[in-house]
């Protein structure tokens, strides 16, 4: 049972490059999720998926694209790439929706220089 | 204010100890509560969902305090593989749609 699982684990880029982080989930979860992980905030929701070609913006979306043309995948692609983006990038899925319990990938540290 | 505040530790606990944490929330109209847990670099994994009745899975108990809006966490018999930063989480709702709230976590580690 795969689950959800995320590549690359670790990333390092330059400034102004466009980086692709890539989700996949076996459970055919309807909602997938991306959130980033920063020392003195709790996670944070970039962007949400309720079905394959409908996403939304979550609470900190500048700077970033999602799509999802298939169900069991959700990646997230950073346009031009900052260093405030610098971080820990978590995918999650959920059965039920937003708001009730989600399950996260193993995550992808990204280090923008 | 925070909208799910925890007291980020570190707790310093003996094996066979005793320990709980709480954790305030601000939006009274939250339905969904949950503890997460985090190993050091790795993801967090729901360790319990935390119900109106309070909820108990083998050494965890949850319990929910709506009135004060806190949820606590109780482990008993502390083993040493507890020792990881403990996520509470609430649902709440941003503007237009309803999210999951991380607090910051809390830090316990677990000493022989």
């Amino acid at each position: 049972d795969a689950g959800i699982t995320q590549s690359p684990r670790y990333k390092i880029t330059e400034t102004g490059r466009q980086v692709t982080l890539m989700c996949h989930q076996t459970w055919s979860h309807s909602y997938m999720f991306w959130y980033r992980q920063d020392l003195g905030h709790g996670l944070r929701l970039i962007y949400y998926s309720a079905a394959a070609d409908i996403t939304d913006k979550g609470e900190v979306p500048d700077g970033y694209v999602v799509s999802r043309s298939k169900t069991e995948n959700f990646p997230l692609t950073l346009e031009s790439a900052t260093r405030s983006q610098t971080s820990v990038y978590f995918c999650a899925s959920s059965l039920r929706g937003l708001g009730t319990e989600a399950f996260f990938g193993q995550g992808t540290r990204l280090t923008v220089v | 204010r925070k909208e799910v505040e925890q007291d980020p530790g570190p707790f310093n606990v003996p094996e066979g100890a005793t320990v709980a944490f709480n954790c305030t929330y601000s939006n009274s109209a939250s339905q969904s509560f949950f503890w997460y847990r985090q190993d050091c670099r790795k993801e967090p994994k729901l360790l319990m969902s935390v119900y109106s009745s309070g909820n108990e899975d083998g050494r965890f108990t949850a319990q929910l305090n709506r009135a004060s809006q806190y949820i606590s966490l109780l482990i008993r018999d502390s083993k040493l593989s507890d020792s990881a930063t403990y996520l509470c989480v609430v649902n709440g709702r941003n503007t237009g749609f309803q999210k999951l709230v991380f607090g910051t976590g809390t830090r316990l580690l677990v000493s022989p």
